[in-house]
C-alpha cells in the first residue's frame, strides 16, 4: 500500500520569499516520488522526480525536493517565489515494487503568492 | 509536438443522462490512463490501458462506467447514467511504456463534468 500526506492545504507567501510545501509518504516498497503542478485550466505538469538516485532532486522553475527516508518526507522548496508559481501542487508516490506506474496523489497544496 | 488532447473541456448534463469523454494520447504512447479528480482532491486512477488492453480497471465503477480503446490509440470513457456524485474533472494521461521503471505520465487539460 502507498499513500502521501500533504500537510498544508493552503500556503501563502510573498513574492521573493522562500517556498516550502510539505509532504510525507508511506510505501511498502522503495518508492518513487514526484511533485506535479496544476495551473488553472491546464494539465498536470511534472516538476521533479525521485527514483533512487541522488536524494536532492532539482526540477524545473527553480524547485527542488529532498528525499529523507528516515523522516519519510519529500518536501518541495524554492528559494524565491514568483507570481507565476501560484498554482496547486501535488505530491505523488509510486511503489516501484508494486503495480507499474501506479501513481497515488496527495490532496494537493494551493500556493498563493502575494506582492 | 501536440500534448494529450481531451474533449469536451466542459460538460453540463442532468442526472440520469449519459455522457462520454474522448482522449487522444501523445503519438507513440502505448499506455493510457483515465483519472477522476474530485473538487479539492488529487486525481484517482480509474483505468489503465496498455495498447488496447485494460490492465488495471479495479477502481472503475463498472455498473455505470465503461471505457474503450479499440485500436490502441484514442480512448472514450462513458458514464451511463450519470449521478450527482459524478461531478468532477476527468483527466486523461499517457506514457511511453509502463514497465518496472517509472515512465513519465503526460496529462491532458481534463473534462470538467457538472451533473445537475
Amino acid at each position: 500500500a502507498q499513500s502521501v500526506t500533504q500537510l498544508d492545504s493552503h500556503v501563502s507567501v510573498s513574492e521573493g520569499t522562500p517556498v516550502l510545501l510539505r509532504c510525507n509518504y508511506s510505501s511498502s516498497y522503495s518508492p518513487s516520488l514526484f511533485w506535479y503542478v496544476q495551473h488553472p485550466n491546464k494539465g498536470l505538469q511534472l516538476l521533479l522526480k525521485y527514483t533512487s538516485a541522488a536524494t536532492l532532486v532539482k526540477g524545473i522553475n527553480g524547485f527542488e525536493a529532498e528525499f529523507k527516508k528516515s523522516e519519510t518526507s519529500f518536501h518541495l522548496t524554492k528559494p524565491s517565489a514568483h507570481m507565476s508559481d501560484a498554482a496547486e501542487y501535488f505530491c505523488v508516490v509510486s511503489d516501484r515494487g508494486g503495480t507499474a506506474s501506479k501513481l497515488t496523489f496527495g490532496t494537493g497544496t494551493r500556493l498563493q503568492v502575494t506582492l | 509536438e501536440a500534448g494529450v488532447v481531451q474533449s469536451p473541456r466542459y460538460k453540463i448534463i442532468e442526472k440520469k443522462q449519459p455522457v462520454a469523454f474522448w482522449c487522444n494520447p501523445i503519438s507513440g504512447h502505448n499506455t493510457l490512463y483515465w483519472y477522476r479528480q474530485n473538487l479539492g482532491q488529487g486525481p484517482e486512477l480509474l483505468i489503465r490501458y496498455e495498447n488496447e488492453e485494460a490492465v488495471d480497471d479495479s477502481q472503475l465503477p463498472k455498473d455505470r462506467f465503461s471505457a474503450e480503446r479499440l485500436k490502441g490509440v484514442d480512448s472514450t470513457l462513458k458514464i451511463q447514467p450519470a449521478e450527482l456524485g459524478d461531478s468532477a474533472v476527468y483527466l486523461c494521461a499517457s506514457s511511453f511504456g509502463a514497465g518496472g521503471n517509472y515512465n513519465e505520465q503526460f496529462f491532458g487539460p481534463g473534462t470538467r463534468l457538472t451533473v445537475l
